[in-house]
């Protein structure tokens, strides 16, 4: 089944600054890619997706860069302020026999000290 | 506000006891998915429904069951309730079913199993 690793597991910036968190996929069947964004006691919020046949989508101070030769994908949150501190996840989905199969990764803690 | 209702919003209940957990998707929205989300496991996908019937299974224990009834609400059933089942249990739903399909997240409802 499709496995998808996250890194890192937490990560702390300065206001300000750039934050970079990473996915890999291992099926390369997949063709979904969102990230959510979970702050204390709510459940998860989708913040930016991107498809399969999408290289790069940028929404304000947030992007997703997809490389599906690598079988990887990115977020990058630029200028980062402090109520960008949550647990991130990213996902990948894809329609197999036409079921839908969803696997998440292990979350990143983002800390932005102001 | 992701616009899905979850109820409860906590449960403590008993080991070996049986508990219900409600849902009621977005408006419109015909796919209901539930998610388990523990320290240990992460966020892992149970079950999801579109239009009352099944369409995809997870990670869901037999002791568990779920069902979307005509009003497109949905029931997650947990049975011979363990420790171990102590978790969040979030729902989410989308327009339909497909893999590019956004899905939002209700408010969740913790479960403590003592």
């Amino acid at each position: 089944g499709e496995n998808v690793e996250q890194h890192p597991s937490t990560l702390s910036v300065q206001e300000g600054d750039s934050a970079v968190i990473k996915c890999t996929y291992s099926d390369s069947a997949s063709n979904y890619f969102p990230w959510y964004k979970q702050e204390l006691g709510k459940g998860p919020q989708l913040i930016i997706d991107i498809r399969s046949n999408v290289g790069e989508k940028k929404d304000q101070r947030i992007a997703v860069t997809l490389n599906k030769t690598a079988k990887h994908f990115s977020l990058h949150i630029t200028e980062t302020q402090p109520e960008d501190s949550a647990v991130y996840f990213c996902a990948a989905r894809l329609n197999s026999g036409g079921y839908q199969k969803v696997t998440f990764g292990t979350g990143t803690k983002l800390q932005v000290i102001p | 506000d992701s616009g899905v209702t979850q109820t409860p919003k906590h449960l403590i209940t008993a080991t070996g006891q049986r508990v219900t957990l409600r849902c009621s998707p977005r408006s419109g929205d015909l796919s209901v998915y539930w998610y388990q989300q523990s320290l240990d496991q992460g966020l892992q996908f149970l079950i999801q429904y579109y239009n009352g019937e099944e369409r995809a299974k997870g990670n869901i224990l037999e002791r568990f069951s779920a069902q979307q009834f005509p009003d497109l609400h949905s029931e997650l059933n947990l049975s011979s309730l363990e420790l171990g089942d102590s978790a969040l249990y979030f729902c989410a739903s989308s327009l339909v079913w497909t893999s590019t399909d956004t899905q939002y997240f209700g408010p969740g409802t913790r479960l403590t199993v003592l």
